[in-house]
């Protein structure tokens, strides 16, 4: 069974300081990885992809294979980062398959 | 091309009465997927078409769901004899199928469904 947990319903972190945002999943084969943000009154979006290995925004993740994880992360978070974040998976079928996502709040 | 489209962006139903919202994907796009959201969760897949063909069905699509791309184009999910527990936001979402690992799915706003 594919599945993705997000530890995290609610984070919040102040200005400046780094964010890490978890998600763990379990898939027996080789998963493909990606994080969707939802800014306020605005549609779910893709923020970047594990395949791409980029750097969006200020936002990296890296896949880690070993312990099934790929957290998001920003040395500095910034007040536009406020939003809903989800993980999801796409395994060997075509469906994306969502964690409970994370709400992170960043304090001014 | 405005993106994903999803009509109507809200519906209030009473219990037991059918429903059909519509999704109208990006022009170029063969796939399309149909997703459900309740409160405090991820979306949930609940089918999937690539052009006119249905190819995937979730356990959570139960009898009184059904969905169709007639031409390929635009979908419709109905709900007949709507529960409460239908109540959520529905989304739309399309993808051109070479590129799903580059460009992603992209999504509508959504029809938010509440029934009383």
């Amino acid at each position: 069974a594919q599945r993705v947990t997000q530890p995290e319903k609610l984070l919040s972190v102040f200005k400046g300081a780094p964010v890490e945002l978890k998600c763990n999943y379990s898939y027996s084969g080789s998963p493909e990885l990606f994080w969707y943000v939802q800014y306020s009154r605005q549609r779910l979006q893709l923020l970047l992809r594990h395949i791409s290995r980029e750097s969006i925004k200020g936002f990296t993740a890296d896949l880690n294979k070993g312990e099934t994880s790929f957290h998001l992360k920003k040395p500095f978070a910034q007040e536009e980062d406020s939003a809903m974040y989800y993980c999801a998976l796409k395994g060997g079928a075509q469906k994306l398959v969502f964690g409970q996502g994370t709400r992170l709040t960043i304090n001014p | 091309d405005t993106g994903v489209s999803q009509n109507p962006r809200h519906k209030i139903t009473k219990r037991g009465q059918n429903v059909t919202f519509r999704c109208d994907p990006i022009s170029e796009h063969n796939r399309l997927y149909w997703y459900r959201q309740t409160l405090g969760q991820g979306p949930e897949f609940l089918t999937y078409f690539q052009n006119e063909a249905q190819l995937e069905k979730s356990r959570l699509l139960s009898d009184r769901f059904s969905a169709e791309r007639p031409k390929g184009s635009f979908s419709t999910l109905e709900i007949q004899r709507t529960e409460q527990g239908d109540s959520a936001m529905y989304l739309c979402a399309s993808s051109l199928g070479s590129r799903d690992l580059t460009t992603g799915y992209t999504f509508g706003s959504g029809t938010r469904l509440t029934v009383v």
